[in-house]
């Protein structure tokens, strides 16, 4: 079975902090993707990236970049954040054109 | 680009019924879907897809209709039982380069009621 694990199930942060939300997965998947839940909007994608050093915005990239030096990691970080960016934050894998395998997620809290 | 959409923001069903979940879509140029559900504290787990070589797909108590020229699929749960309670998501390519990028619905919260 695929794994996706993301680091930390709850975080508290504080405005200005810079913030790094980490997901690794198990099974070599090129693809990797990071969402937010929020009620009513579903998931949105933030960033997302095809291979090693590679990544493409989202729709909701403002205020995130991502970096992924591994091939089975993908680190979202917020720069300096903001309460509007409290939220439920979700890492995903996939391989080719399959379904994505979700993480089960972090839950930001930004005070 | 793509648009999903899910208009019923929840559904009530007794249980034993039918459950059944609506989804729209706009662009037809990659017509494979994808339905997941996602209990609270959890992410969402991947449960049934469907292409456009088909006009249904069966897994257990779980199919997927796919009707093209309406841009419409649904998902039916049949008997449903209480541990179907969660949310449900349709996602579908977003038509744009890499169809490995998927764009999701609102999501249904479905109630079972025992």
């Amino acid at each position: 079975d695929v794994k996706v694990t993301q680091s930390s199930r709850y975080l508290v942060k504080r405005t200005g902090e810079k913030v790094f939300l980490e997901c690794v997965q198990d099974m070599d998947h090129e693809n990797m993707f990071w969402y937010r839940q929020d009620p009513g909007l579903g998931l949105r994608l933030i960033y997302f990236s095809y291979d090693v050093k590679m990544k493409e915005k989202g729709d909701i990239p403002e205020g995130y970049s991502v970096s992924r030096e591994k091939k089975e990691r993908f680190s979202l970080i917020l720069e300096s954040a903001s309460t509007n960016q409290t939220s439920m934050y979700l890492c995903a894998s996939s391989l080719g054109l399959g379904p994505q395998h979700f993480g089960d997620g972090t839950r930001l809290s930004i005070l | 680009d793509q648009q999903v959409k899910q208009n019923s923001p929840s559904l009530s069903v007794q249980e034993g019924r039918i459950s059944i979940l609506n989804c729209d879509y706009t662009n037809s140029m990659f017509d494979y879907f994808l339905w997941y559900k996602k209990y609270p504290a959890e992410g969402p787990t991947f449960l049934i897809s469907i292409s456009s070589i088909k006009d249904k797909n069966e897994d257990g108590r779980f199919t997927v209709f796919l009707n093209k020229s309406a841009k419409h699929l649904s998902l039916h749960i049949v008997p449903s039982q209480p541990g179907d309670s969660a949310v449900y998501f349709c996602a579908a390519p977003r038509g744009t380069s890499g169809t490995y990028k998927y764009i999701f619905g609102t999501g249904t919260r479905l109630k079972v009621l025992a």
